[in-house]
């Protein structure tokens, strides 16, 4: 079973650029989430979807922050226009139903804003 | 609003050491308990999940453990290898499926 698939693995941008990172998830796995892990801290639940509909936003950053899940399946993080403090890893994750499921995660994706 | 602790932040033993690493929440309402391993660079692990109902979980070397009345769970890992050296996390899974994470223990084993 192929597991969490992320692109890029790592991004370097300038501030005030915008950045865009993708996701697939393990197939026929219903509940879709996006992390941000700032170095030296444990990850931080961005937002998580149900299919393709938006379950819980509530730490994410709407001003510049967006995602989406198109058809229930793949999904874009967008950050626009970026920050210095958004420099960290971007970790999405997968369950097959959500609550009480073990979430499996994926590489994630490095970025550092200079 | 749920807040998980890691004690210590780091750790280093010799090779063959028995460790335990703790975890503390500070909301008993949680539905499980997960255990995960994050090498550098790399994404994370998942190594044993406690659904809120049992007491223990064990997989080869480890033996991970959940008392929800005090808020704590230890993962122990018995007869420490180098290659166990990472950072293992701890994540809290509360209403709505959200897993509320400590901030690790970076764990060296040495040779």
């Amino acid at each position: 079973e192929a597991g969490v698939a992320q692109s890029p693995r790592y991004k370097i941008i300038e501030k005030r650029q915008s950045v865009a990172f993708w996701c697939n998830p393990i197939s026929g796995h219903a509940t879709l989430y996006w992390y941000q892990q700032i170095l030296g801290q444990g990850p931080k639940l961005l937002i998580q979807f149900q299919n393709n509909g938006v379950v819980d936003d509530s730490q994410l950053p709407k001003d510049r922050f967006s995602a989406e899940r198109l058809k229930g399946v793949d999904s874009t993080l967008k950050i626009q226009p970026a920050k210095l403090e958004d420099s960290a890893v971007y970790l999405c994750a997968s369950s097959p139903r959500g609550l009480g499921n073990e979430q499996f995660f994926g590489p994630g994706t490095r970025l550092t804003v200079l | 609003k749920q807040e998980v602790t890691q004690i210590p932040a780091a750790l280093s033993v010799p090779e063959g050491e028995n460790l335990v690493l703790n975890c503390s929440f500070t909301d008993s309402a949680i539905y499980n308990l997960q255990w995960f391993r994050q090498d550098p660079g790399k994404g994370l692990t998942s190594l044993l999940l406690i659904q809120s109902s049992q007491r223990e979980q064990t997989s080869g070397r480890l033996n991970a453990s959940l008392d929800k009345s005090s808020g704590r769970s230890t993962l122990y890992i018995a007869a420490s290898q180098p290659g166990d050296s990472a950072t293992y996390l701890c994540a809290a899974e509360t209403s709505g499926s959200r897993l509320t994470f400590g901030e690790g223990t970076q764990l060296t084993v040495n040779p």
